[in-house]
């Protein structure tokens, strides 16, 4: 099984709410990570979690904010994001630092 | 610092054709691993192939076999015998150990597959 299960598929959030995306695995990987992908280009790192702490920060806004309850599961909280926060929002996890990165299906956000 | 380049935007490809994807990669590390992911319309990122820079062997998986030239820095992916489903985004990346578990990735070739 190499499921990452990403929710909701999609979402519409206005700039005053708050929200969480929800990534969840059960192969045992000790790294997860979120990426932001606006259309037609590459994703973009955004939060690496190692053995459940935080590891990596590209310089995201505080808007954005991550957490890992435990090994399987991954959050991203999102507050007071603005319209060009809108994008595809991906969830990856892998075993190891030497192994293949699995993705999930994405949350597709739009911020009106 | 590392940097992944896919220089070709877009290609067509007759189907039932093999088609050969570019990718090369920047690095001063000696420990690293290369990825290809294919992403359809629906957005989803799949995992194709995986490429460990100290692996002799280029690695196959069906009809995906990545082409590894550790001197060129190049991890060029060779799909055979193209099908209407191979029409997607295809993305090259790169995690090197050194980089703390970072995944880079290139800026992706749009294949389309004619029938």
């Amino acid at each position: 099984d190499t499921e990452v299960t990403q929710t909701p598929k999609h979402l519409v959030m206005g700039m005053t709410n708050k929200k969480s995306l929800k990534c969840e695995q059960h192969m045992g990987h000790r790294a997860m990570y979120w990426y932001k992908q606006k259309a037609k280009k590459p994703p973009e790192l955004m939060f690496v979690y190692s053995y459940e702490k935080l590891s990596i920060n590209e310089s995201v806004p505080s808007r954005f904010s991550p957490e890992c309850p435990n090994s399987s599961l991954l959050n991203l909280h999102l507050h007071a994001l603005q319209p060009e926060d809108s994008a595809l929002y991906l969830c990856a996890s892998r075993q190891t630092e030497s192994t293949e990165a699995f993705f999930g299906q994405g949350t597709r956000l739009t911020v009106v | 610092a590392q940097k992944i380049t896919q220089t070709q935007p877009g290609m067509f490809v007759q189907e039932k054709e093999a088609v050969t994807l570019d990718c090369t990669y920047d690095t001063s590390d000696q420990s690293y691993g290369l990825f290809w992911y294919k992403q359809p319309s629906s957005g989803e990122m799949i995992f194709l192939i995986y490429q460990g820079s100290y692996d002799e062997q280029n690695a196959t998986e069906g009809r995906y076999s990545l082409n590894f030239q550790k001197a060129r820095k190049s991890a060029n992916l060779v799909i055979s015998a193209s099908q209407l489903g191979d029409s997607a985004m295809y993305f090259c990346a790169m995690s090197s150990y050194s980089s703390a578990s970072k995944i880079i990735f290139g800026s992706g070739t749009r294949l389309s597959i004619r029938p």
